[in-house]
């Protein structure tokens, strides 16, 4: 199973929702991370969690919360969102959190905040 | 600092054509990986490659092939006979020392390859 599935796959919330988007892999990998991409831009990286822990927070607001409960999923949870926030947001997966890894992302979540 | 430029916004050509996409880094360390990856309509970025600094090996998969030249810093991607599946956007990426984790991605090669 070389999959990384995220859920929902389409996401519509208000400025004053809260939400949370999955994300899992079975592929032993212990390394995860959140991507953001907006329209026509390459993805920025988020968060990246190493063996279930957060090691790289790229200044990310408050309002977007990494959580790793275990080392096949990975959740963002979403709260007074604004609406630029809209984007196309990408988890990935390596084996290991260096610099060469092949990664294995998701289909995204499409994000829209009204 | 670091950077990937793939100058090539936006490509269309016709089925059966081949088609290079061209990409340019710039780093200071002396190891580092490139990647390409392509990303359908569907949404999921796909690896396709990665090279590392010190294999200048030019590498052929199928209709993909890359050309990795140090001495003028590109990592060029062609696709030989262009298939209407190839439609995607197609990043060049970066990791060096400097970047850590993170890839330093291209803005991207939108190519459009019609029947």
């Amino acid at each position: 199973d070389t999959e990384v599935t995220q859920t929902p796959k389409h996401l519509v919330m208000g400025m004053t929702n809260k939400k949370s988007l999955k994300c899992e892999q079975h592929m032993g990998h212990r390394a995860m991370y959140w991507y953001k991409q907006k329209a026509k831009k390459p993805p920025e990286l988020m968060f990246v969690y190493s063996y279930e822990k957060l090691s790289i927070n790229e200044s990310v607001p408050s309002r977007f919360s990494p959580e790793c409960p275990n080392s096949s999923l990975l959740n963002l949870h979403l709260h007074a969102l604004q609406p630029e926030d809209s984007a196309l947001y990408l988890c990935a997966s390596s084996q290991a959190v260096t610099g060469n890894e092949k990664l294995f992302f998701g289909s995204g979540t499409q994000l829209s905040v009204l | 600092a670091q950077k990937v430029t793939q100058a090539q916004t936006e490509i269309s050509v016709v089925e059966k054509e081949d088609v290079t996409l061209d990409c340019v880094y710039e780093t200071r360390d002396t190891t580092y990986y490139l990647f390409w990856y392509k990303q359908p309509p569907s949404g999921e970025l796909v690896f396709l490659i990665r090279r590392n600094s010190f294999d200048e090996q030019n590498e052929i998969s199928g209709r993909y092939s890359w050309n990795f030249q140090k001495s003028t810093s590109s990592f060029n991607f062609t696709i030989t006979a262009s298939q209407v599946v190839d439609s995607a956007v197609y990043f060049c990426a970066l990791s060096d020392n400097q970047a850590g984790t993170a890839l330093i991605f291209g803005k991207g090669t939108t190519l459009s390859v019609s029947s």
